[in-house]
């Protein structure tokens, strides 16, 4: 099985920076890999899939790259509702494992 | 418009039986890959199963065994049968949609969740 890391775990910054999660696969995944915001309370929300393509309705200062085992999200300038824990996931094959979560929080 | 609506959640206790059901709308449950994802208080996400639009179904090796993925296509609902549940089995349960681009499968579409908790 696929495993995901995240890094890091958990991450301070204030509105207006610039922000960059990293995750990694245990092998290569190609492109398959997505990106999901969740707030609390609530269920996931797909923001990037296949490694860059931003799902509609996502704000443009979200961005994904990255192939093979190595991928990142960035978020170009940090707004308050992006204050959230954002997994990564692979989708090269079954099980569909998510990474552990990286939490946003304001500095 | 896409919608899917779990329930069956509730408290139960170490080796009881609960059926989870997630209600689709907006398009046909049986020509989608579905699947079950779980979130432990407090933790990440973790994949549960899938059941493939033909029909295929695969499991984490956390449950294997003791949970089974289904649907009927007649009432458009997707099923966790679970039994033999475990103290490690509480957590928010959530059905989600496949959604597929240039062949990259991505959950596009997630039920609210439903609350399973099992203690004595």
């Amino acid at each position: 099985d696929i495993q995901m890391t995240q890094s890091p775990s958990s991450l301070s910054a204030s509105v207006g920076d610039r922000v960059t999660i990293t995750c990694r696969a245990s092998q290569s995944i190609s492109s398959y890999l997505n990106w999901y915001q969740q707030k609390p309370g609530k269920a996931p929300n797909l923001l990037i899939y296949a490694a860059f393509s931003l799902q509609s309705g996502v704000p443009s200062r979200f961005s994904g790259s990255g192939s093979g085992t190595d991928f990142t999200l960035t978020i170009s300038s940090l707004q308050p509702e992006d204050f959230a824990t954002y997994y990564c996931q692979q989708s090269y094959s079954t099980p569909r494992a998510f990474g552990q979560g990286t939490k946003l929080e304001i500095k | 418009e896409v919608q899917l609506v779990e329930s069956g959640g509730g408290l139960v206790q170490p080796g009881g039986s609960l059926r989870l059901s997630c209600a689709a709308s907006g398009f046909t449950v049986s020509g989608k890959y579905m699947t079950w994802v779980r979130q432990a208080p407090g933790k990440g996400l973790e994949w549960v199963s899938v059941i493939y639009s033909g029909g295929s179904t695969y499991y984490a090796d956390s449950v294997k065994g003791r949970f089974t993925i289904s649907r009927d296509n007649s009432k458009n609902t997707l099923y966790l049968q679970m039994n033999s549940l475990r103290a490690e089995d509480t957590a928010m349960y959530y059905c989600a949609r496949e959604g597929y681009y240039d062949s990259t499968g991505y959950y596009d579409y997630w039920g609210q969740g439903t609350l399973v908790t099992v203690s004595s």
